[in-house]
């Protein structure tokens, strides 16, 4: 399987910031099956970002997913404060379809 | 509005079963596949499994065969997730979530439940 590598951990940011999360997989991910979801404490996750770089219905333009292969970004480019959330890859071209472990975002 | 609405959470024992249901609301259930996906404490994100929309076919996570079955109720616009024999390892919150596009090999979720904490523990 897949395996997604998320990277920082953490992020710890102010309003207004930008913010660059990572996403590295174990093998190439075919046609660029990537999202990105936001997950908030006690919600259900949103879905962000799919194809690697398209924006899902609602979301602010400020998202923006990049990256093709094993690599893929997700770039929040001002931050606010309604942002602090875990934010997970996905990638869906390999069976079964894998999760990163996370990235924490954080506003100061 | 659209919202999948999880049952709420279960404390079962070792070796016992546990049923999980997600209510479909503001669309019907079978225009959708629906996955499960477990997060267990301090962990990921784990497929779990899927049912697809038209013909009802199922397909689970490689380790979980055999424990698990997932199912839908389309008078009821409800979708379950059964696992049964169960151990402390699968203490998780377990999240329905609505396929949005699928390629041949799996899918990504446009809708997700709030999850139902399913707690084994002696």
């Amino acid at each position: 399987e897949i395996v997604l590598t998320q990277s920082p951990g953490t992020l710890s940011l102010s309003p207004g910031e930008r913010a660059t999360l990572s996403c590295r997989a174990s093998q190439s991910v075919s046609s660029n099956y990537l999202v990105w979801y936001q997950h908030k404490p006690g919600q259900a996750p949103r879905l962000l970002i799919y194809g690697a770089s398209i924006r899902a219905t609602g979301i602010p333009d400020r998202f923006s997913g990049t990256g093709s292969g094993t690599d893929f970004t997700l770039t929040i480019s001002r931050l606010e404060s309604e942002d602090s959330a875990v934010y997970y890859c996905q990638q869906y071209g390999d069976s079964p379809g894998t999760f990163g472990q996370g990235t924490k975002v954080e506003i100061k | 509005q659209v919202f999948l609405v999880q049952s709420g959470a279960e404390v079962k024992k070792p070796g016992a079963s546990v049923k999980v249901s997600c209510k479909a609301s503001g669309y019907t259930l079978t225009d959708h596949g629906i996955s499960w996906v477990r997060q267990a404490p301090g962990q990921g994100l784990e497929w779990v499994g899927w049912i697809s929309a038209d013909n009802g076919y199922t397909s689970y996570l490689q380790k979980l065969q055999g424990r698990v079955a997932i199912t839908t109720d389309t008078a009821t616009s409800t979708a379950y997730m059964e696992l049964r024999s169960l151990r402390s390892d699968d203490t998780a919150v377990y999240y329905c979530a609505r396929h949005r596009y699928c390629s041949s090999s799996s899918c990504y979720f446009d809708l997700w439940g709030r999850g139902t904490l399913v707690t084994v523990s002696s």
